[in-house]
Parts: C-alpha cells; structure tokens; sequence
C-alpha cells in the first residue's frame, strides 16, 4: 500500500513565524501535491512538483513556498504565518503524468491554526 | 477556470434508499476521480473515470461519466450506515492538476 505520511497531525503556530510542514511517501512517485482543505470549499491545489528540485504554482500559492530536495520528499513553508493560513493541509502523491488512471494517494493531513 | 460544483452538500438519508450525488464542472476534461472522507481521516480514492460513458461500481457505489454533459454522478444503492462519509469528486485540468467540488456529506440513519 502506498503510504504518504505527513510529519504533524496538529500543528499550533504564531502570526509571522516560518513554518514547515512536511511530507514523504515511500512509493517512488514522481508527483507530489500540497492542497489546504477548508469547509465549503473542498481542496485547493497550493503547489506541485513533477521532480526533484521542480515545483509549480498550484491554484492559490500566495504566501507559500515549497522545497523538493528529495524524490520522497516535499516541503510546504508558510514564509510568514497569518490567521488566514489556518487550516488543513494536505499532502497526495501520484506516479508520472502519464499515468491518469493511478488517483493520487493522500497523507493523513495537518490541521494548523496560527493564533 | 474550471469550476467544480456538487449537489446536494448534505444529504441525510434512511438505510435501503437509493440516491444520486451529482458532479457538475465547467469546462473540457475527459478525466475524473471520485474520494471518500471520513471525519479526522485523510482521503480515499473510490473510482477513476478515464472517458466519457465510463462507469465504474464497487459494493453499492456506482460512478459515470458523460464529458459531453461535463457530469459526473454517484449513485447510492440501498443505503447502509458504513457508507456515512464525505465524498468528493475532482477534475484534472491537465498534467493530474485537480480542481476538487466542495463535497458531499452524507448521513445514513438506521
């Protein structure tokens, strides 16, 4: 079974500090996926990465980044934490684009609250 | 931009009825994934739709496609308490960048 495990399952932060949250699978996928999830909106695509070292701006990037030194591993940072930052975030992986019938595989999710 | 809406986003409904959830999107795509979520656990892929008239069935679930109505439905068959979840449907908009509904929260009262 694939296994995408996240580092922090609740995670409480302060207004501006950095955060990181983290992300491994151990499948050998090629994509990996940040997405927050915030009631009544589903999921929302932050950032993606095809490889190591690539990333690519998701739908809502603003005041992330993220970081892909290893194939297993992705970083989402919040550069500078806000209230509005508050939510779940989640972590999915799937192999190669040319693969559409493999569905992305899902971490377990950190909900983080910045206060 | 894509738009992905779902219908109903509650729904409560007796064990052994029948029900249809409905996935409605803005714009071409021939690739469509349905999700399961219980509450506090991560997401669970249930069917992958690859083509338009696609359908897929696991257990009482069944899932289609139809790319030209830009239409997906789950249909519920004779109802029971496990399937209680929170399922989602998502588009891919190129190169697996999914767009997700809002989510569906079905209740099933014994």
């Amino acid at each position: 079974d694939v296994k995408v495990t996240q580092s922090s399952r609740y995670l409480v932060k302060r207004t501006g500090e950095k955060v990181f949250l983290e992300c491994v699978q151990d499948m050998d996928h090629e994509n990996m996926f940040w997405y927050r999830q915030d009631p009544g909106l589903g999921l929302r695509l932050i950032y993606f990465s095809y490889d190591v070292k690539m990333k690519e701006k998701g739908d809502i990037p603003e005041g992330y980044s993220v970081s892909r030194e290893k194939k297993e591993r992705f970083s989402l940072i919040l550069e500078s934490a806000s209230t509005n930052q508050t939510s779940m975030y989640l972590c999915a992986s799937s192999f190669r684009i040319g693969q559409p019938n493999q569905p992305q595989h899902f971490g377990d999710g950190t909900r983080l609250s910045i206060l | 931009e894509l738009k992905v809406e779902q219908n109903p986003l509650f729904l409560s409904m007796q064990e052994g009825k029948n029900y249809t959830i409905y996935c409605n999107y803005s714009t071409t795509s021939d690739r469509l994934y349905w999700y399961r979520q219980d509450p506090g656990k991560s997401l669970e892929s249930l069917f992958v739709l690859l083509s338009n008239g696609a359908v897929k069935q696991e257990g009482r679930l069944m899932a289609s496609l139809d790319t030209k109505a830009r239409l997906s439905t789950l249909h519920i068959t004779a109802a029971v308490h496990d399937l209680s979840a929170t399922y989602f449907c998502a588009v891919d908009k190129g190169a697996q960048k999914l767009v997700f509904g809002q989510g569906t929260r079905l209740t099933i009262n014994p």
